[in-house]
């Protein structure tokens, strides 16, 4: 079974400054990992997944994660944030080989304050 | 090409009601899996079907059931609502069986309040 903590609840942030959103997770398989965000009243869409291959993993709209297997993260990534980043992110797992259904986070909210 | 639809936006239901709620995947898509969204909290998984046979199920009651057509749309129905039922229900496609590289994409869900 995977879990999966997201240790910020909600991270508020100033406009253009650096913002990291910590994601830790728990398998005894091994994962693939994703990021999603959720704009108020809408659904969610995909910033980026790691799969396998390079650890760092480049996703729409200037996010980066980084995958470190021995500290199991997955922590996401911008260096410089806008307004319109405001939104609720969510960290997914799901075990390789699983039918695919993804474990979610309880989500962290950014707050990008001008 | 049109995204994941779901039908409908909102809907208000009474303790002890059934709803049915309806999602149209992405063209092309044949697996679709269905989470439950509580204020505040992460998506929980509650089904996935693929090929119109059901391939995995979340930890939730039998009063929770789905089922997908032909066409790749699928249905989920929940029987004698509770309170506790009221939720974001979304729905997500994916190309394939959904193992883990397929990725997912969501509609923008049915709010769902019982009163």
């Amino acid at each position: 079974a995977q879990s999966v903590t997201q240790l910020d609840s909600q991270v508020p942030v100033f406009e253009e400054a650096p913002v990291e959103l910590r994601c830790n997770y728990s398998s005894s398989v091994s994962v693939y990992l994703f990021w999603y965000v959720q704009y108020p009243n809408q659904g969610l869409q995909l910033l980026l997944k790691y799969l396998s291959g390079s650890t760092l993993v480049k996703g729409i709209n200037g996010f980066e994660a980084e995958f470190n297997k021995s500290q199991t993260s997955f922590h996401l990534r911008k260096p410089s944030v806008h307004i319109s980043d405001t939104a609720e992110y969510f960290c997914a797992v799901s075990g390789r080989g699983s039918q695919g259904n993804l474990i979610f986070g309880k989500g962290t909210k950014l707050s990008v304050k001008p | 090409d049109a995204g994941v639809t779901q039908s409908p936006t909102h809907l208000i239901k009474t303790r002890g009601q059934h709803v049915t709620l309806r999602c149209s995947p992405i063209s092309g898509h044949k697996s679709v899996s269905w989470y439950q969204q509580v204020l505040g909290q992460g998506p929980q998984f509650i089904f996935q079907y693929y090929e119109k046979e059901e391939r995995g199920r979340g930890n939730f009651p039998d009063r929770f059931s789905a089922r997908q057509f032909p066409n790749y749309s699928s249905e989920l129905n929940v029987n004698a609502l509770l309170l506790g039922d009221s939720a974001l229900y979304l729905c997500a496609s994916s190309p394939g069986q959904g193992i883990g590289t397929d990725t997912q994409y969501f509609g923008p869900g049915t709010r769902l309040t019982v009163l």
